[in-house]
């Protein structure tokens, strides 16, 4: 059964500093690999999916890599702001999608 | 907005209640789901129907019992649930099976 971790499970930085979330998965054999935004009580919000023959999609101040051999994905937030705090999910689809526990981001101005 | 509706919002229910959370989707897409999201776990894939059959049960207990009448609305029927169903119930539709997801703002399940 396919298991993703995302590490850390909470960040705290500083407005303006660029930053890193991580999420590995244990079985490669992926199709996509999903990441999305969920603020408080609210559904998820889709930022950007990666194909599994793609290295890397990007979206404004974000951009998100794939290295499925090594199973990892990282999400690339550039000059944070506060209105970036949320926790970020990353979610890997073979036969069904498997989600992470997630990163809670907090931007402090 | 996701274009993907869930209604109620906000549920309180006691262990002998029946109700019924509705998901509707604008988007044309094919597939819908139900998922779980409790505290401190990964979201649990519940239900997947794609063109209105049901592709996939991820051994669900039978007091949560999904309906899709066609391909722009999914139910979940809830009876005799315990207090650990407590939850945030979250909808999700795709074009097809695998591709992007856009999730509705979930409902907020409390069971006493």
């Amino acid at each position: 059964k396919q298991e993703v971790t995302q590490i850390p499970a909470a960040l705290s930085v500083p407005e303006g500093e660029n930053l890193v979330l991580n999420c590995s998965f244990t079985d490669s054999a992926i199709y996509n690999l999903q990441w999305f935004r969920q603020d408080p009580g609210k559904g998820l919000t889709s930022l950007l999916l990666i194909q599994s023959s793609q290295r890397e999609q990007t979206s404004g101040r974000l951009n998100a890599s794939l290295d499925k051999s090594s199973g990892r994905s990282t999400l690339y937030i550039a000059a944070s702001q506060p209105g970036d705090s949320a926790t970020y999910l990353c979610a890997v689809s073979s036969n069904q999608f498997y989600f992470g526990t997630g990163t809670s981001l907090t931007v402090i101005p | 907005e996701t274009g993907v509706t869930q209604t109620p919002r906000h549920l309180v229910m006691g262990m002998t209640n029946k109700k019924s959370l509705k998901c509707e989707q604008h988007l044309g897409h094919n597939a819908m789901y139900w998922y779980k999201q409790s505290a401190k776990k990964p979201l649990e894939l519940m239900f997947v129907y794609s063109l209105e059959e049901r592709v996939e049960n991820n051994s669900v207990p039978s007091r949560f019992s999904p309906e899709c009448p066609n391909s722009s609305h999914l139910f979940l029927h809830l009876h005799t649930l315990q207090p650990e169903d407590s939850a945030l119930y979250l909808c999700a539709s795709s074009q097809d099976r695998g591709e992007t997801q856009y999730f509705g703002p979930g409902t907020r399940l409390l069971v006493l």
